[in-house]
């Protein structure tokens, strides 16, 4: 079945320090993938989202690109911030079936 | 995009009773789902809420503890039923591609693309 493979955080960095956050994933066919962040006491919001192969979804500064080749799908932010703590979930969606999540990653900014 | 309303945002209980949280969305959808969030876990699906039929259930959770209602398209319910402090979680609900016909409600490009989630429900059973 599909699954989905997150690091283990928690993920502490300093201000303006470079992220990554693995994520790698197991399905048949063509899934589409997501970053989800759980702010602090809220829901889940739709970071960024890759539907096909060597597609780089982005936005607030992080990027993720879709690879086929290597089944990832790493998120990435070239300076965090404080206001970016939270918890980063990877997600994956194909076509009609569950949505497959991570188990989470936490990420601890300080200033 | 869809707009989901989730009540209440918190709560805290006392074991034994029972707590229904509620899921408002802009639009019309055929599925609802909700989701169990553990301290410290991912999500878990706990069952597909359709309108019109009752509602489907993952393994693991039966519908005497927690029943669903889904009187019509926008809206569902999520009973929490006899708490125990091992039901402190937070309860999402959600509308998904999957959970509407291709090319309609907020997915008119396609089924692979993001689900929304209310903003949840903090409960605490004490």
């Amino acid at each position: 079945g599909n699954s989905v493979t997150q690091m283990e955080g928690p993920v502490t960095l300093s201000e303006e320090a470079f992220l990554t956050i693995n994520c790698t994933y197991t399905a048949t066919g063509y899934p589409s993938l997501f970053w989800y962040v759980q702010y602090p006491g809220e829901g889940l919001q739709l970071l960024l989202k890759a539907t096909k192969a060597d597609d780089k979804g982005s936005n607030k500064g992080f990027e993720a690109t879709y690879r086929k080749e290597t089944t990832s799908f790493h998120l990435e932010k070239g300076s965090v911030q404080v206001s970016d703590s939270a918890v980063y979930f990877c997600a994956l969606s194909a076509g009609f079936q569950k949505l497959v999540f991570g188990t989470g990653t936490r990420l601890l900014v300080s200033p | 995009s869809a707009v989901i309303s989730q009540k209440p945002s918190r709560d805290i209980c006392q074991r034994g009773t029972s707590l229904t949280i509620q899921c408002q969305v802009d639009s019309q959808v055929t599925m609802m789902f909700w989701y169990r969030q553990q301290p410290g876990q991912s999500l878990t699906l706990i069952a597909t809420a359709n309108q019109g039929s009752e509602a489907t259930y993952e393994s693991g959770f039966v519908i005497d503890k927690f029943p669903i209602s889904r009187p019509n398209l926008t809206f569902s319910t999520l009973t929490v039923s006899n708490m125990s402090p091992e039901d402190s979680s937070i309860y999402l609900c959600s509308v998904e591609p999957r959970g509407m016909s291709p090319g309609t409600g907020p997915w008119m490009a396609g089924p692979n693309t993001e689900a929304f989630f209310g903003q949840g429900t903090r409960l605490t059973v004490v």
